[in-house]
């Protein structure tokens, strides 16, 4: 069964970092590539950047490129997204979804991160 | 970027009515890359439909996706009270793979 798992939710300060997870299991990880995508409370669902875990090919989009860094342990079959200093704008559920090679629709999702960035 | 723009934002339909949910993209959407989400409250999006028209495993045959270019459209034949959420579309044939708004397919 493909399963991905994320870590749980975070409570943070402005200008503190952070690193949350997503686990892949029930299928090759490094055959197919993880997304990460942000929902703002109330709000729709934004495309941040996906990894290929195989070879690391990432790519952003404008919007989240150098705001966020998205990473992939192929040893444990984990990818993260980071954050160097938060910010209050940064609060809102996190979700890593799988996208099959060659196509990037996302076929099954983890269960979300809720992230809270507060003072 | 392809902005995608889904119309109505919302819709309300009564339960055996049938929906039809529009996503226009900005720009041509290559090889019809596109596809439709469910999603209720406080669970992650569901894929109802890849590639434009294609079902996804174990979605129900009342679900179907028609279009190219940049119009696309999710038709749900007869609404069952399960199929009220939020539906967004995403493109993925030009990077970044950006979504919808959304639309909310609430009850009448």
């Amino acid at each position: 069964e493909v399963q991905l798992v994320q870590s749980g939710a975070e409570v943070k300060k402005p200008g503190e970092s952070l690193k949350i997870s997503c686990k892949g299991s029930g299928y090759s990880f490094t055959s197919y590539w993880i997304g990460w995508v942000r929902q703002m409370p109330g709000k729709g669902l934004e495309w941040m950047g996906i990894i290929y875990p195989g070879d690391s090919d990432t790519r952003y989009s404008p919007s989240f490129q150098g705001q966020v860094t998205i990473s992939a342990d192929k040893s444990i079959s984990t990818a993260y997204l980071q954050w160097s200093s938060l910010k209050a704008s940064d609060t809102a559920m996190y979700y890593c979804a799988r996208g099959l090679e060659g196509t990037y629709y996302f076929d099954y999702w983890g269960q979300g991160t809720l992230v809270t960035v507060s003072s | 970027e392809i902005v995608l723009t889904q119309s109505p934002a919302t819709l309300s339909l009564s339960p055996g009515e049938r929906a039809t949910l529009s996503c226009g993209a900005s720009q041509s959407v290559s090889s019809s890359y596109l596809a439709w989400y469910q999603q209720k409250p406080g669970l992650a999006p569901r894929l109802l439909i890849y590639d434009a028209s294609s079902r996804a495993t174990g979605i129900p045959d009342r679900f179907s996706g028609s279009g190219s270019g940049t119009d696309f459209t999710l038709t749900i034949s007869r609404l069952e009270p399960e199929d009220f959420a939020v539906y967004y579309c995403q493109q993925y044939g030009s990077s970044p793979y950006t979504f919808g708004q959304g639309t909310k397919l609430e009850i009448k």
